[in-house]
């Protein structure tokens, strides 16, 4: 059974580029999120989705940010016009319908803005 | 505003000894809380979860405590090993019965043979 997948594990993005990070979930969970980890700071809640819906949102900047998850396919966190405080990592997780407690860690996804 | 405090100040032990990583919380009244352990350049990896209403978990070498009047978890790791070295975090969450998690920055564990 494979694990959370997320790619591309590292990402250079000038300033003003788009940012897209994907994520595959666990086989048979349908809830995904996705967390951050800036330098030097713990993981942070971004946001929370179930198969086209956005479910929570809280920890998501309001501007520049947004993710997905389609009916087919990986959830995508989409940065536009990124700067360099958006480098981090970009952590999905995923966790089973019947248990919503346990999440399980995709290996992170590197960004990097020059 | 809630917070979560885990020792900043890396942990250096004993290979065979018990590591102890201790878990503060306040402003918060958590559902459960978890540990997971993070590798340099890795993902963070589930160990354990303990809910509200109970006091003591195990699993294999590793213990954990929760004490909802002190607001505090204790992570144990008995017989520690060098493989144990890594980062270890604490996470809350609510009742919401969802992966919103409210994490600890971390304390780092190393084990010297």
């Amino acid at each position: 059974n494979a694990g959370v997948m997320q790619n591309p594990r590292h990402l250079v993005r000038r300033r003003g580029q788009e940012a897209r990070l994907r994520c595959s979930p666990m086989k048979g969970h349908s809830h995904v999120y996705w967390y951050r980890q800036l330098p030097e700071e713990g993981l942070k809640f971004m946001v929370y989705l179930q198969k086209e819906n956005i479910i929570d949102e809280s920890g998501m900047p309001k501007e520049r940010f947004s993710a997905e998850f389609p009916k087919e396919g990986p959830s995508i966190l989409r940065i536009q016009q990124v700067v360099r405080g958006d480098s981090a990592a970009y952590f999905c997780a995923s966790s089973p319908p019947a248990e919503r407690n346990t999440i399980y860690f995709g290996e992170g996804s590197w960004l990097t803005v020059v | 505003s809630q917070k979560i405090e885990q020792n900043s100040e890396a942990l250096n032990i004993q290979e065979g000894k018990t590591a102890t990583l201790t878990c503060n919380y306040t402003n918060y009244s958590p559902a459960y809380l978890q540990w997971y352990r993070q590798d340099p350049g890795r993902g963070p990896v589930f160990l354990l979860l303990i809910r509200e209403n109970e006091k003591e978990k195990r699993k294999e070498r590793l213990k954990v405590t929760f004490d909802t009047t002190l607001k505090q978890s204790l992570f144990h790791i008995t017989a520690s090993q060098p493989a144990d070295s890594a980062t270890y975090l604490c996470a809350l969450a609510g009742s919401s019965n969802t992966g919103k998690l409210i994490f600890g920055q971390g304390t780092t564990l190393q084990v010297k043979p």
